[in-house]
């Protein structure tokens, strides 16, 4: 079983739509999450971190749940310059390891 | 931005070249890592340097020599690769390592590289 599952999309949706990714993780010891963006043939860039509380960024929600061990990524009315590859990435028990997922593609059409 | 710069962006090789990778962090940060991603595959660790000391080796084959002569600068050396070796290699950088809590890192623009 993959650390990180993601499921690579792609998800091809409407301007204005609502999106939303899950992300699994194995390691229930996984202290912190991140959702990054990576566009297409660029470096992957911090979207926002993951709270246990759940926490909101602009039409970006991020949540965790402990509990089933995933983490979820919502986007709301989505532009066109939402299209990217979403990764899920873990720090792992101990600190000393992100660990990413493969990504998650969106597309966002007219 | 210009906190993590890498060059050459691009690079063609065949398999007996020798070529390095360069990485260079603006941010004053203390650790620095080196990262392969290949199409349709997460992100691989291969090294960790933390104050110029190598603390990770992520059973990374010999042909990729990693050098850290300052905690700025990050090298990448390539000797004898394969195919199967062409990739973007990222390099990144974060505050301390281990990361701590929420510390994320940041990365470079990556070198797309091809061996022939």
């Amino acid at each position: 079983r993959k650390e990180v599952e993601q499921d690579p999309g792609p998800f091809n949706v409407p301007e204005g739509a609502t999106v939303a990714f899950n992300c699994t993780y194995s390691n229930s010891a996984s202290q912190s999450f991140f959702w990054y963006r990576q566009d297409c043939r660029k470096e992957p860039k911090l979207l926002m971190s993951v709270y246990s509380s759940g926490n909101e960024d602009g039409r970006f929600t991020a949540q965790l749940n402990r509990a089933s061990q995933y983490i979820s990524l919502l986007i709301r009315d989505s532009k066109l310059s939402d299209s990217a590859t979403y990764l899920c990435v873990a720090l792992q028990g101990g600190g000393n390891k992100l660990t990413f997922g493969t990504g998650t593609q969106l597309k966002v059409e007219l | 931005e210009t906190g993590v710069t890498q060059t050459p962006r691009h690079l063609v090789m065949g398999m007996t070249n020798k070529k390095s990778l360069k990485c260079e962090q603006h941010l004053g940060h203390n650790a620095m890592y080196w990262y392969k991603q290949s199409a349709k595959k997460p992100l691989e660790l291969m090294f960790v340097y933390s104050l110029e000391e190598r603390v990770e080796n992520n059973s990374v084959p010999s042909r990729f020599s990693p050098e850290c002569p300052n905690s700025s600068h990050l090298f990448l050396h390539l000797h004898t690769l394969q195919p199967e070796d062409s990739a973007l290699y990222l390099c990144a950088s974060s505050q301390d390592y281990p990361p701590r809590g929420l510390t994320t890192q940041y990365f470079g623009p990556g070198t797309r590289l091809l061996v022939l």
